[in-house]
């Protein structure tokens, strides 16, 4: 069958290590994969996007690996803070029924 | 503030009712997203229209039925209202639908009691 799997417990990080973040597929084979921010009662906000023939993509403080080997994505969060505490969620388009799915989420904590 | 408006934040209902849900995308894009979000159940995609026309669709319920308008907003119609339906609502829009790179709105939270 066909999943998303985010780490399903919460991460706790202590500021300025870097977080890391999984997101694994089973049975899709996505075009490219999306990461987004959730903070409580809001809706999510894109972050970053990395294509299938691109391993690495980053942006200020984050990174995003893309193994379509391992059907797997990494999020990294460097120099974490407090502010960065969310849930983060992935998100793939299942490219033979054009539409979007998202992963469950993480939810980071990031302590001072 | 991702430019995605919705309608009402907030409505509060009793089971077997109907309620609309309004959602206006960002200037330009025309794509419209509607998902459900629920604390068991993660965020759902229930359907895409784009340019007016159904593009995509998800887990919606028969119960559940939206279109999009020549003006590009949107409307979420939930009729038979049961008390699992309540959930967060939430729009997004779009105008690269070759990545489906999304903007959210903020949401409208629906209880059904």
């Amino acid at each position: 069958s066909q999943k998303i799997e985010q780490n399903s417990e919460a991460l706790n990080i202590q500021e300025g290590k870097t977080a890391t973040l999984t997101c694994n597929y089973t049975n899709y084979s996505p075009a490219y994969l999306q990461w987004y921010r959730q903070d409580p009662g809001r809706g999510p906000v894109f972050l970053l996007l990395i294509r299938e023939n691109e391993k690495e993509k980053r942006k200020e403080r984050l990174k995003v690996t893309f193994d379509t080997t391992l059907k797997q994505s990494l999020f990294h969060i460097t120099a974490s803070q407090p502010a960065d505490s969310a849930t983060y969620l992935c998100a793939l388009v299942d490219s033979s029924a054009s539409k979007i799915i998202f992963g469950s989420g993480t939810r980071l904590s990031i302590r001072p | 503030d991702s430019g995605v408006t919705q309608t009402p934040k907030h409505l509060i209902t009793a089971t077997g009712q109907r309620v609309t849900l309004r959602c206006s995308p960002r200037s330009g894009d025309l794509s419209v997203y509607w998902y459900q979000q629920s604390l068991d159940q993660g965020l759902q995609f229930l359907i895409q229209y784009y340019n007016g026309e159904e593009r995509a669709k998800g887990n919606i319920l028969e119960r559940f039925s939206a279109q999009q308008f020549p003006d590009l907003h949107s409307e979420l119609n939930l009729s038979s209202l049961e008390l699992g339906d309540s959930a967060l609502y939430f729009c997004a829009s779009n105008r690269d639908t070759s990545t489906d790179t999304q903007y959210f709105g903020p949401g409208t939270r629906l209880t059904v009691l």
